[in-house]
């Protein structure tokens, strides 16, 4: 099985644009599509990207996903910083009756 | 709207069951396969089980193989999950979540969850 890591934490001001990355441990990140979920606090999952780079309907554009195999990580980039978006932010892939989340990235918006 | 609204969840001795239900509005529930996935108190999110939209799949987490079953009535549109022997380590909000048709690899919508405590 493979593991998937993210930074603990990331901060950027309102406006700008932040980039959270999600490297596999092991196997190709292009072999199973990878997912990114938001939880704001006190608050349940909700998914902002599924299959790399495909947004549910409403969520908002300024939300896109990526995937990169030279390092062998996705990343989920949120352009147009909004206080809204501090939340955690969790990635997540499958394999072979397997679903693996990373541990997880707090967003900070300031 | 699609609605998932878990329920069953609560304070349970060490070495005890507890059975959760997850009732489905809002789509066609036998068109999805269901997930269950909790979050321990201040930690992330982890995957304990899924279920193939005609009950004749089944998937666990290997800390919840042997303790743990999942099932579902289509008739009621309902998910469950069964928790045997229950450890300190399984305190968490459990979530019910949807993965449409064919597509198991993700979780689409999730419900607001229901929190089991482990503790003598």
């Amino acid at each position: 099985n493979f593991m998937l890591t993210q930074p603990h934490s990331v901060s950027e001001s309102p406006g700008k644009t932040i980039t959270i990355s999600c490297t596999r441990s092991s196997g190709s990140v292009a072999s199973n599509y990878v997912q990114w979920y938001q939880q704001r606090p006190g608050s349940s999952p909700s998914t902002v990207m599924y299959e790399d780079n495909q947004r549910p309907s409403g969520v908002p554009d300024r939300f896109s996903g990526s995937i990169d195999s030279s390092s062998n990580s996705a990343s989920l980039t949120i352009s147009g910083l909004k206080t809204e978006d501090e939340a955690d932010y969790y990635c997540q892939s499958y394999y072979s009756g397997t679903w693996v989340f990373g541990g997880g990235t707090k967003l900070t918006v300031l | 709207q699609v609605q998932l609204v878990e329920s069953g969840g609560g304070v349970v001795q060490p070495g005890g069951s507890l059975r959760l239900s997850c009732a489905a509005s809002g789509f066609t529930f036998t068109g999805y396969g269901m997930h269950w996935v909790r979050q321990a108190p201040g930690k992330g999110l982890e995957w304990v089980a899924f279920i193939r939209y005609d009950g004749n799949k089944k998937y666990y987490a290997d800390a919840v193989k042997g303790r743990f079953t999942i099932t579902r009535d289509n008739s009621k549109n309902t998910l469950y999950l069964q928790m045997n022997s229950l450890r300190a380590e399984d305190t968490a909000v459990f979530y019910c979540a949807n993965s449409p048709g064919a597509r198991l690899y993700y979780m689409d919508v999730w419900g607001k969850g229901t929190t089991v405590t482990v503790s003598s």
